[in-house]
């Protein structure tokens, strides 16, 4: 299967609640990223963390790393209606040329207001 | 901001027919990528490049062609078009990788291609 796969495949809660998803990978990294896709739209770029940090925050948003068990998870806390999109981790494995990545599956996010 | 620009949001061409997909970014950027998604498969990597005339395939990279003439546009071509082509197609760029440098990409808007 891909490297970085995401879990879950769907998630949907009430505006104001907290949204975590996982994303696992299956070779040593250089980094992880994590992306936003709005419906039908190209991903932005949300956070990246390094091989050699745990944690990481930006805004609402949190994403922790571990690597020994090939782990990453990203918290969206007070969830807003606008947070509604799929959510992708995206990896670069060490020994990759060209910064190439590559994407998981996704988690579709869906907040209700 | 980094922006990176699509020919085309919406495409229908037809079996047989050659398509071209542009795509153009303003950052300067060396590296320069092809994905396709599809439900459930997610993002597929077709060809990337990292520099003029350069270019490598990525796990996708049948029923495709690329160009890579000028640092800024990147083209897709589908030689002859076929239904299973019918997909959304993700161009994304990013800086070269130095030292210190992320691998943070930036991507279009897209182009929905239907193949009839």
């Amino acid at each position: 299967s891909q490297q970085g796969e995401e879990d879950p495949q769907a998630l949907s809660i009430q505006e104001g609640e907290n949204a975590t998803m996982n994303c696992s990978y299956k070779t040593s990294i250089n980094n992880l990223q994590w992306y936003r896709q709005n419906s039908g739209r190209g991903l932005v770029h949300l956070i990246l963390i390094r091989s050699n940090e745990r944690e990481k925050h930006s805004g609402r948003l949190r994403v922790t790393l571990d690597t020994s068990k090939k782990s990453s998870s990203l918290l969206i806390t007070a969830s807003r209606a606008a947070d509604t999109a799929s959510y992708f981790c995206a990896t670069v494995p060490i020994l990759t040329n060209a910064g190439k990545s590559t994407f998981g599956d996704g988690t579709t996010l869906t907040v209700k207001p | 901001d980094v922006k990176v620009t699509q020919s085309s949001r919406y495409l229908v061409k037809r079996t047989g027919e050659k398509v071209f997909l542009e795509c153009v970014q303003d950052m300067d950027h060396e590296n320069m990528f092809w994905y396709r998604q599809d439900p459930g498969l997610g993002l597929r990597l077709i060809y990337f490049s990292y520099d003029v005339k350069m270019k490598e395939k990525g796990d996708i990279p049948e029923g495709y062609s690329v160009s890579r003439e000028k640092k800024e546009r990147f083209s897709l071509i589908l030689e002859s078009a076929s239904t299973n082509q019918t997909s959304m197609y993700l161009c994304a760029s990013s800086p070269a990788r130095l030292a210190g440098i992320t691998d943070t990409q930036y991507f279009g808007p897209g182009t929905r291609l239907t193949v009839l």
